[in-house]
Order: structure tokens, then C-alpha cells, then sequence
């Protein structure tokens, strides 16, 4: 089945320093989501965001709805140990569409 | 609120068995879809069930069937087994209003197919 085109695979970070992760997809998609996954447990949802250009801020996070509705970013400010896992992508078409996901972003951070 | 609860938890069929997955969706939510995640995939849609009707799907084969009940919770069931289905499941509820593409998800059902 289809995925989106998520970058970097693997980040290897320090403690501290920010985070920065993208996607991109050949379809536009109505609405762009960002959720992390911790071993053993289901996505959690980090961000939503629902209209072109649109940027959002949950706490040290940042995602932004790019304006060709085909992409988005997602940062992490000042990272800390608890942001270790893997981060998704996720884009919605509409309707009855499910959730396409992007194969994820490893988070590493070295202390 | 209660979350989005699935179980089991982890089970190990062999090829060609059957198996059902069972899901209880988010109290409030009458939405609810499956996935399936790969080792080292992001999730990929199965189906979508609203008022206990499938209502969307993704690209899997017929053997892959569901329901879902009057309170909303729902079944995913698996028939003629294959290696390749060794997966995490993951059930995902949402409300029925606009916008709300928002999914919340359940740890999942780790199935191993031997």
C-alpha cells in the first residue's frame, strides 16, 4: 500500500539540541497529522492540522501544513530523553479515506 | 475517558487458521478502523466501520472482514492465514464530526503467523 516519503529514517541527536523531520507526499491531502509511538504502545496524536499554510505548536513541538497540501514539517525544540520513539506522519484525503502514514522517524538521543 | 482498548494482546496462530481481534472504541466515539502495522512500516488502513457498516477500505484482500456493534466496539477477523500477515493490529477510534480525522489509537495485537 501506498506511504508517504518521510525523512530523515534515523536522527542520532544530543540532548538539547532541535529536532527537524518532514514529508512529503505525491497527493494532496486535506489534512496533516503527527503522531509518536513508544515501544508496546499505539501512535498518540501530536498535532493536527487542517488547513494549507497553517502552523501550529503543541509545546517544543511545530508542524506546519505546507501550502501545496502534498507536505509537511514537524519540529522538536530543545529535546529532551522523554522524546525518544519513532514519529509518523499521516495524511487524510477526506470522506471515508483512512489514514495514509509515512514509515516513521527513529529518535535517538544520545545523553 | 477510557481509551481505545484491544485484545488480545499478542497470539500465535499457524498458516491457514483463523483469527478475531477485538476492539473497544473511545467513549464518545462511534468510528472506528483497523490497520496494520509491519515491522518497521507505518500503519496501513484495512477498513473503517461507522453505524456498523464498513464505510471505507484499504487495499486488503476479502479474507480480512469486520464488525462492528451497537456500543460501538468492534471485531477484525482473519481468515486462511498467511506468513505474511504477522503484524501489529491496531484499532483506532474517532467522533463522526467534521474534521475530526483525528485517530485514537489502541497499544494493538501483536499476531504472529507461524
Amino acid at each position: 500500500g501506498q506511504q508517504l516519503n518521510q525523512s530523515p529514517q534515523s536522527m542520532f541527536i544530543q540532548e538539547g539540541e532541535d529536532v527537524s523531520m518532514n514529508c512529503t507526499s505525491s497527493s494532496i491531502f486535506n489534512t496533516w497529522l503527527w503522531y509518536k509511538q513508544d515501544p508496546g504502545e499505539g501512535p498518540v496524536l501530536l498535532i493536527a492540522l487542517y488547513k494549507a499554510g497553517e502552523l501550529t505548536s503543541n509545546g517544543r513541538l511545530t508542524a506546519q501544513f505546507g501550502i501545496t497540501r502534498k507536505d509537511s514539517f514537524l519540529n522538536i525544540s530543545a529535546s529532551i530523553p522523554s522524546d525518544v520513539g519513532i514519529y509518523f506522519c499521516a495524511g487524510h484525503g477526506g470522506g471515508a479515506d483512512g489514514l495514509t502514514f509515512g514509515k516513521g522517524t527513529h529518535l535517538i538521543i544520545q545523553p | 475517558e477510557t481509551g481505545v482498548t484491544q485484545s488480545p494482546t499478542h497470539l500465535i496462530k499457524t498458516r491457514g487458521q483463523q483469527v478475531t481481534l477485538r476492539c473497544s472504541s473511545q467513549s464518545g466515539h462511534n468510528t472506528v478502523s483497523w490497520y496494520q502495522q509491519a515491522l518497521g512500516q507505518g500503519p496501513q488502513f484495512i477498513f473503517q466501520y461507522y453505524r456498523e457498516e464498513e464505510n471505507g477500505r484499504g487495499n486488503f484482500p476479502p479474507r480480512f472482514s469486520g464488525l462492528q456493534f451497537p456500543n460501538y466496539s468492534s471485531e477484525l477477523n482473519v481468515n486462511a492465514l498467511e506468513l505474511d500477515d504477522s503484524a501489529l493490529y491496531l484499532c483506532a477510534s474517532s467522533p463522526r464530526i467534521p474534521g475530526a480525522n483525528v485517530l485514537t489509537f489502541g497499544a494493538g495485537s501483536r499476531l504472529t503467523v507461524l
